[in-house]
């Protein structure tokens, strides 16, 4: 079974800095997605970014992109220029590409706090 | 606007009695999912289900209870087994390698 790693539990950053959130997980498979979803106050779970692990090129969506390491197994989040709208929890989260077996694999998440 | 409806938005049980959950999609997906999320523990999969009239156990299913009659419902009842159900309940479904739509969740608390 697949695992994802939030080792992170509460990351600050001051408004227009920048940070990194981190996000290790175990898997045999050779292809899969991962996804960084973004949960405000409101509880809405929002796509931030998602990597198909076939594709080498890091994926980026604006202030967002991630450092995807295969061989490490690791999918960090940078978000630049930090805004107050980005303060939430983070959910890093696996799913393998197998029909039957597309559910979502989450971490234990990342609070995010922007320091005005 | 497509998207998933989840009701209630609250909702209190009391000790011994089962509830149900709702969670309705017009967005035509095949499979939808149900998540218990818990502070600090993220989102854990109860159930999950890729075509009518079928469903599978997810990681924490005891205490819980599915059906899937209908493509667009997929209710979730929180049965007297479950010992702990207080927690936030989010529905999600899947049409696509990448698509996943979130319910905006019910809030159960047992009083």
């Amino acid at each position: 079974a697949q695992t994802v790693t939030q080792s992170q539990p509460e990351m600050s950053v001051q408004e227009a800095e920048t940070v990194t959130l981190s996000c290790t997980y175990d898997t045999s498979e050779s292809d899969y997605y991962l996804f960084w979803y973004k949960q405000p106050p409101s509880r809405q779970m929002i796509l931030v970014i998602r990597q198909e692990a076939y594709k080498q090129q890091n994926a980026t969506e604006n202030r967002f992109s991630v450092n995807f390491q295969k061989a490490a197994k690791s999918f960090s989040l940078k978000i630049s220029d930090s805004q107050l709208g980005d303060a939430a929890m983070y959910f890093c989260a696996y799913r393998s590409p197998n029909f039957g077996n597309e559910k979502l694999t989450f971490g234990t998440g990342t609070r995010l706090t922007i320091i005005p | 606007d497509g998207g998933i409806t989840q009701s209630p938005k609250y909702l209190f049980r009391k000790e011994g009695q089962n509830v149900t959950l709702s969670c309705e999609q017009n967005l035509n997906h095949d499979a939808m999912y149900w998540y218990r999320q818990d502070p600090g523990q993220g989102l854990r999969l109860i159930y999950y289900s890729q075509i009518v009239n079928d469903f599978q156990k997810g990681d924490i299913a005891e205490g819980y209870s599915v059906s899937r009659e209908k493509k667009e419902s997929f209710p979730l009842t929180v049965t007297s087994a479950q010992k702990n159900p207080t927690a936030f309940y989010l529905c999600a479904s899947s049409g696509t390698r990448y698509g996943y739509t979130f319910g905006s969740g019910t809030r159960l608390t047992v009083v």
